[in-house]
């Protein structure tokens, strides 16, 4: 079965500080992972994935497969990163390629 | 390029009534996801279509959801009767077929409260 944890369900953080929000899954294939984040009044947006092995908006996130984590981090907290941010995961196996989302966690940027 | 849509943005019915959710995908993308989140849980995968045909419906909870996507284009979800635990947002997102572009977006989503 597929599951995503997202252990905190609230994260304050000063403006400029580090930031890690905690991602783990569980999954019997290979997974791909995601980041997608959600800012006030805004649908839902892909943040990152993975696979593409990326920084956006300063964000990185590393698949570390022994630990089966993911986890989301950005070296210095800006104001406009207060959101609710969602891990997810898919199968890479055909018709297996729906998201299984985290709860959740909801990212405050103090000023 | 317009993103993907959802009618309406709100819905408040009474439990017994129906109500039929519409999404609007990206032209050209063959995946439709629809997901619901009902108050203080995560977001839950309903089913996906390819085109016009149901690939995985395994996340419907039960008989009273209906989900149809007519031509392969728009698709519609229906709720007969509603029930006071299908209150939540109910969203749909939309991505090309290809296993290089599997990017979902999302619609805004559609809150729907049953008193």
């Amino acid at each position: 079965a597929q599951r995503v944890t997202q252990p905190e369900k609230l994260l304050s953080v000063f403006k400029g500080a580090p930031v890690e929000l905690k991602c783990n899954y569980s999954y019997s294939g290979s997974p791909e992972l995601f980041w997608y984040v959600q800012y006030s009044r805004q649908r839902l947006q892909l943040l990152l994935r993975h696979i593409s092995r990326e920084s956006i908006k300063g964000f990185t996130a590393d698949l570390n497969k022994g630990e089966t984590s993911f986890h989301l981090k950005k070296p210095f907290a800006q104001e406009e990163d207060s959101a609710m941010y969602y891990c997810a995961l898919s199968g890479r196996d055909f018709g297996n390629e729906k998201l299984t989302f985290g709860t959740g966690t909801r990212l405050t940027i103090i000023p | 390029e317009a993103g993907v849509t959802q009618f309406p943005s709100h819905s408040v019915i009474e439990k017994g009534q129906t109500v039929t959710l519409r999404c609007d995908p990206i032209s050209g993308h063959d995946n439709l996801y629809w997901y619901r989140r009902v108050m203080g849980k995560e977001i839950k995968f309903l089913l996906h279509f390819v085109k016009e045909s149901k690939q995985d419906e395994s996340g419907m909870p039960n008989n009273r959801f209906l989900a149809e996507r007519t031509g392969g284009t728009y698709s519609t979800l229906k709720v007969q009767p509603a029930e006071l635990e299908d209150s939540g947002v109910y969203f749909c997102a939309s991505s090309q077929g290809t296993r290089l572009n599997t990017e979902a977006f999302f619609g805004q989503g559609t809150r729907l409260t049953v008193v």
